[in-house]
Order: C-alpha cells, then structure tokens, then sequence
C-alpha cells in the first residue's frame, strides 16, 4: 500500500548493477522460505523459493542463496532495471498448529536509479 | 485465472460502523488466510481456514471475524471498527499441502476509520 516502506531501511542501486537484499530469519524449525516483491498500491508477489534442505536457487535474473548456520537468507538481483524497483519481503514458513504459517519480514526497499 | 480478488480497493468508515471485506480465489486452493500490513511491520496474520468448513484465529483476530463461504470465497468481518483498523487488508491462498508452500496475494483492501 501507499504507506508501507516508510521507515524500512533502501538499497540504492544503478541501474544495470546487481542487488543484493539480506534477511535474518529467526526460527530454525522453518522449512521453506519465499521472497515476495511488493509495488507500491499492490499486494505481495511471488519471486522465488527455496527449500531447508537447499542453500541455493537461480530463477531468471534472481537467486536465493540460504545459511541455515547463522539464519541468513539473501536475494541476488542480476543486471537490476527500474522495474525491480519495489519492497522486498522474505517469509520463513513452518507447519505449525495445523497450518503453513509464514512469518515475514519487515522489508527492504529497492531503490533503482537511471 | 484473476488469481486472488478482492473488493472493495478503498474504504472509509467511521468508527464503530461495520463491514465486510471480500476475498475470492480461482485456483481450487484448500487454504485461505487474511493478513493486515502496517507501516513498518510487514504482514500479521489476523485468521486462517486450513480448509472448507474450518477458520482459526492468528496473530491478531481481535476485532475481526471470518467466514469460510465456499472453497473460494473468504470474508473478513469488522464488527465495529475502531482507528486502530486502520491498515491494508491482505487476503491470501495457497494449495493447503503440509510442509511449505507459496501462498498468492491479492491486490488489497485500503481501509481509513475514522
């Protein structure tokens, strides 16, 4: 929505560079985790996944690298365009009281200039 | 396939004052959830219905009810709203398989009370 970002932390990048977004997760129970882009007005939209039992996933132009030792998740952004844009949420899920429950984070805000 | 729909876009209303807040999904998903997103504070799960015929409470359900209609619609229910309702309303749905799974977003509800 119109206000969500205003106090999340902006990666500014140039256009054509690669992005980098980190996140911390916090429960090691958590078996799968998402990375979610967000547009302002829009709601939350799929990027890419991975599994525990994986520490990497390519996608066109994105990756998801995983460290399960230090709870660590991050999203690479190849050859980034203004069209990427966005706030970038990660979300760790555990099955838990019968349920996927996913907990996000609090978000980054991709900023990419011309 | 619209994916996740929902209605209204906006809304205000004063307090106290009810509504409804509509979700449907056009992709046999089990499992549907509503979340609410405030400025900095990523998405909170207010209830979820694992499946037809069942709904659950999640982080934050104070205030709120749900309907489970049919396997596609979702409702969420404000009794009498108070200022503190003021968020963006996200409704979301996934296919209700154990172990980890994408949940699809919709584009959201902005509700201002007043």
């Amino acid at each position: 929505g119109e206000n969500v970002g205003l106090h999340l932390p902006t990666l500014s990048v140039q256009e054509g560079d690669n992005s980098i977004i980190n996140c911390a997760y916090s429960n090691s129970a958590s078996d799968y985790f998402i990375w979610y882009k967000q547009e302002s007005g829009k709601g939350p939209q799929f990027i890419i996944d991975i599994r525990s039992n994986m520490d990497k996933r390519q996608g066109q132009r994105v990756t998801v690298l995983l460290n399960k030792t230090v709870k660590h998740l991050s999203l690479q952004i190849a050859a980034t365009q203004p069209g990427d844009s966005a706030v970038y949420f990660c979300a760790e899920n555990m099955f838990s009281g019968g349920y996927n429950k996913l907990i996000f984070g609090a978000g980054t805000r991709l900023a990419v200039h011309p | 396939n619209a994916g996740v729909t929902q209605t209204p876009k906006f809304q205000v209303l004063k307090t106290g004052q009810s509504m409804t807040l509509q979700c449907a999904q056009d992709m046999n998903h089990n499992s549907m959830y509503w979340y609410r997103q405030d400025p900095g504070m990523g998405l909170r799960l207010i209830y979820y219905s694992a499946s037809e015929g069942t709904t659950d409470k999640g982080e934050v359900p104070n205030g709120y009810n749900v309907s489970r209609l049919n396997k596609r619609e979702f409702s969420l229910r404000l009794e009498s709203a108070a200022p503190s309702q003021t968020s963006v309303y996200f409704c979301a749905s996934s296919e209700g398989r154990r172990g980890g799974e994408t949940q699809y977003f919709g584009p959201g509800t902005r509700l201002l009370v007043l």
